[in-house]
């Protein structure tokens, strides 16, 4: 089965510092999404991308954040001035059309110090 | 925005036993997601539910949807140890973004 994914598997950064995430998405999908998880806690969406810009973002998603879909396949997000309350892990996802599923990749764990 | 609730939020089971766990969610929506979570893992889906009265079974799980109640159930039939995880249930908006609901964690004791 294809499958979104997801590098790197873990990111550890200094408060401050600039942090990238990347993601390639199912190479037909239309619809990429991130969200996040902090630890025991359930998943919260970030923003929603389709057709080369943002459909949708939620509150968390600041000016802090930014997306990209650079080159076609990658899907990043940026995240430009990380503080503690970043630290969560981080999941791209991709989907194809409006009622089917959300496919997620493994995650990168971000731990800001 | 739309909230999502389910209960129980922890769920300790002996092995053999039937369970169900419940999902709410606050405005119209005619389509649910279920999701399994193993602990440090990404989100397997489970289930995809898209109209009134839908119902998904596989293996020990079934699933079904009353969009009416506004309200899906997870039921567990003679539960074993791999079943124990974390489920989401998950409901979009009109524009596809998926709202999570607050984890049900399922604990199967031998």
């Amino acid at each position: 089965e294809p499958e979104v994914t997801q590098t790197p598997s873990h990111q550890v950064t200094q408060m401050g510092q600039e942090v990238i995430l990347r993601c390639v998405p199912i190479s037909n999908h239309l619809y990429f999404y991130w969200y996040r998880q902090i630890l025991g806690q359930k998943v919260e969406f970030l923003v929603s991308f389709y057709n080369n810009e943002i459909s949708e973002k939620s509150e968390i998603f600041d000016d802090q954040f930014s997306v990209e879909r650079p080159d076609g396949s990658n899907f990043t997000l940026k995240i430009r001035s990380t503080k503690l309350e970043d630290s969560a892990m981080y999941f791209c996802a991709s989907g194809g059309v409006t009622n089917e599923k959300l496919f997620f990749g493994s995650g990168t764990q971000l731990s800001v110090l | 925005e739309l909230k999502v609730e389910q209960n129980p939020l922890f769920l300790s089971m002996q092995e053999g036993k039937n369970y169900t766990i419940y999902c709410n969610y606050s405005t119209t929506s005619d389509r649910l997601y279920w999701y399994r979570q193993d602990p440090g893992k990404s989100l397997e889906s489970l289930f995809v539910l898209l109209s009134n009265g839908a119902v998904k079974q596989e293996g020990r799980l079934m699933a079904s949807l009353d969009t009416k109640a506004r309200l899906s159930t997870l039921h567990i039939t003679a539960a074993v140890h791999d079943l124990s995880a974390t489920y989401f249930c998950a409901v979009p908006n009109t524009g596809n973004q998926f709202y999570f609901g607050t984890g049900t964690s399922l604990t199967v004791i031998p």
